[in-house]
């Protein structure tokens, strides 16, 4: 069936540097994207999305990447903080069924 | 605004017991899912629906019953509960800008 994966399940960035989390759909059909940040004992909470009619959208310190030719999303924190230490799940949504699907998550770990 | 709301924060049942998991929006959104979250792994979307009246199956709907008899409330049956439904499950509301989570309830089935 389809499904919307991760490359990396434990990324490992040190404070200030930049942080880069992958995700590959391969729903074709898909039109929209979100990335959402789960911190431990806590729902999802969305950080940003994008359609499937864009390639770049970009937020506070996010930015999010899209690249249909390869079916191919990323996440991308600027300046990483402790507090962004969570697990990163990429979700993807089709119009034409209306189901929102998850990939299974990256964790961040940001040391000092 | 309370966003979304869920109840309860924690259950224990017997295998074989029913319960109902509560979720409510005060946010007038018309798309509404559940989600159950095992540990170690991403959402995997359990029912949803597009507006009162209305509800869906999404990737793992066995098991589970739902019923959507006004915008604000999307309850979540288990008819006779399986250790193989312990989880965390997670009921959202989905506006047109964002989706928002509810704290999550996490069951566990002995």
């Amino acid at each position: 069936g389809e499904s919307v994966g991760l490359h990396l399940p434990t990324l490992s960035v040190q404070e200030g540097d930049n942080s880069i989390i992958n995700c590959a759909y391969s729903n074709s059909a898909s039109d929209y994207f979100i990335w959402y940040k789960q911190e431990s004992g806590k729902g999802p909470q969305f950080i940003i999305d994008i359609r499937s009619n864009m390639d770049k959208r970009q937020g506070q310190r996010v930015t999010v990447l899209l690249n249909k030719t390869v079916k191919h999303l990323s996440l991308q924190i600027a300046a990483t903080q402790p507090g962004d230490s969570a697990v990163y799940f990429c979700a993807d949504l089709s119009y034409n069924t209306d189901k929102l699907i998850f990939g299974t998550g990256t964790r961040l770990q940001v040391f000092p | 605004n309370a966003g979304v709301t869920q109840t309860p924060k924690f259950q224990v049942l017997k295998t074989g017991q029913s319960m109902t998991l509560q979720c409510a929006q005060d946010m007038n959104h018309e798309y509404m899912s559940w989600y159950r979250q095992d540990p170690g792994m991403g959402l995997r979307l359990i029912h949803y629906s597009v507006g009162a009246g209305i509800t869906d199956q999404g990737e793992v709907p066995n098991g589970y019953n739902v019923s959507r008899s006004t915008t604000e409330d999307f309850p979540l049956r288990l008819l006779s509960a399986a250790p193989s439904q312990t989880s965390v499950y997670f009921c959202a509301s989905t506006g047109q800008a964002e989706q928002f989570f509810g704290p999550g309830t996490r069951l566990t089935v002995l």
